[in-house]
Parts: structure tokens; sequence; C-alpha cells
């Protein structure tokens, strides 16, 4: 079982709907963080989150530690959404991340 | 990612050859790392160096090794490729409580 785990694998949505991501842990961690990689493309660092909740534009993202689970949040989704959004956790007490192997999203027109 | 600047972008290697995949940043961050992205995996981390002059392995070492020539600079040197390291290789970087900075990848081959 992987220490971290991302449902679903991948996602299909039409423009406009609400879409969640989930997130699953089982190691102590020190942060959370939530990416995007778009097709051919590189890296982008969206929320580092070690407690409750953060917003930015239409992206949140949620954490409960008691639970180790995390979500990330669409409202309004629009096709330049589409990308694989990646979930990873920085193990407490270390430099090391865990990465899930991430949410293929396609939002269509 | 003007801030991360990974060299080359692609490449194609032959099983058997060397070479160093490059690393520079313009963040001022400390900690710099190299990892590998295959299909159907996370990213899995090669190397880490926490500072200048210091490196550590990490999950896949194997087959690599690393420098840190200073603090911008970070290299990742395969000795004699193999076709198990055909992926794409990111380097990131980092400073204490922040998230990682990703340069844009460097796509690799080897027949």
């Amino acid at each position: 079982k992987n220490e971290v785990e991302q449902s679903p694998q991948n996602l299909t949505a039409q423009e406009g709907e609400f879409i969640t991501i989930n997130c699953s842990y089982s190691v102590g961690i020190s942060a959370l963080h939530w990416l995007q990689q778009h097709p051919g493309g590189g890296i982008v660092s969206l929320f580092m989150l070690s407690s409750g909740k953060k917003k930015h534009g239409r992206l949140i993202a949620t954490i409960n530690i008691q639970e180790k689970h995390s979500s990330l949040h669409i409202t309004a989704s629009h096709p330049r959404d589409s990308a694989v959004y990646i979930c990873a956790v920085r193990t407490s007490g270390t430099y090391k991340y865990i990465f899930g192997t991430g949410t293929r999203l396609k939002v269509l027109a | 990612n003007a801030g991360v600047t990974q060299t080359p972008k692609f490449q194609v290697l032959k099983t058997g050859q060397s070479m160093t995949l490059q690393c520079a940043q313009d963040m001022n961050h400390n900690s710099m790392y190299w990892y590998r992205q295959d299909p159907g995996m996370g990213l899995r981390l090669i190397y880490y160096s926490a500072s200048e002059g210091t490196t550590d392995k990490g999950e896949v070492p194997n087959g690599y090794n690393v420098s840190r020539l200073n603090k911008r600079e970070f290299s990742l040197r395969l000795e004699s490729a193999a076709p198990s390291q055909t992926s794409v290789y990111f380097c990131a970087v980092r400073s204490l409580n922040q998230p990682q900075h990703f340069g844009d990848g460097t796509r690799l081959s080897i027949l």
C-alpha cells in the first residue's frame, strides 16, 4: 500500500462543475502540498498546508490531520484546469517528500 | 520556470553512454533535489542536498551520482546509462517552511 494515496486516478468533468480530489496518507507529516502539472509541462506548487483550509481563486485545499486526509476542490471548473494534480507530503522531521501518483483531470467545454 | 533552470530539456543516449544533467537556481534556496518521474508512479527522490557541500541518497540512487558545485548548482550524472533510466528528471529547490519550486524537467531516453 502506498503511503500517499490519491483518488480518483482519472476524472472527467463538464465545464462549470465542482470538482473534488482526495488524498490520504499513512505517515506522520510536517506539511502537505498540492501540485499541478500540465501535459508536457513543469510542476507548480498550488498549496502548502499543515492545518485547516486555504483558498486561492477557485481552488480550495483542506486538511484533516487527525484523519490523515486532504482534499483539493475546484469550483466552477474550466478547460484550462485540465492537468494532473499531485498530492505530496513532507514526512515529519525529515527533508523527504512522498508523492502520490496524481489525479488526471480533464474538463470538457 | 525562470527560478530553476534545467539543461538539457531533451536527450537521447545509447546504453553505456554517460551524461550530466544540470540544474541551476537563482532563488537563493538552500535545499536542492533530483527526482525522476515514471508513468504510473509518483515522483521518486534520487538525491538531495541540504546545502552546499552536502548530499544524501534518496529512494532510488543506484546508477546516479550528484555534485553540489555551489549554492546555485546541483548536477546529476549517469556514469553508464541503462534503459531503466529512461525517465523525466526534475530538479527542485526549497527553503525552510516553503514549498518546493520545480524546474521544467529533462526528458531522457536511453536506447
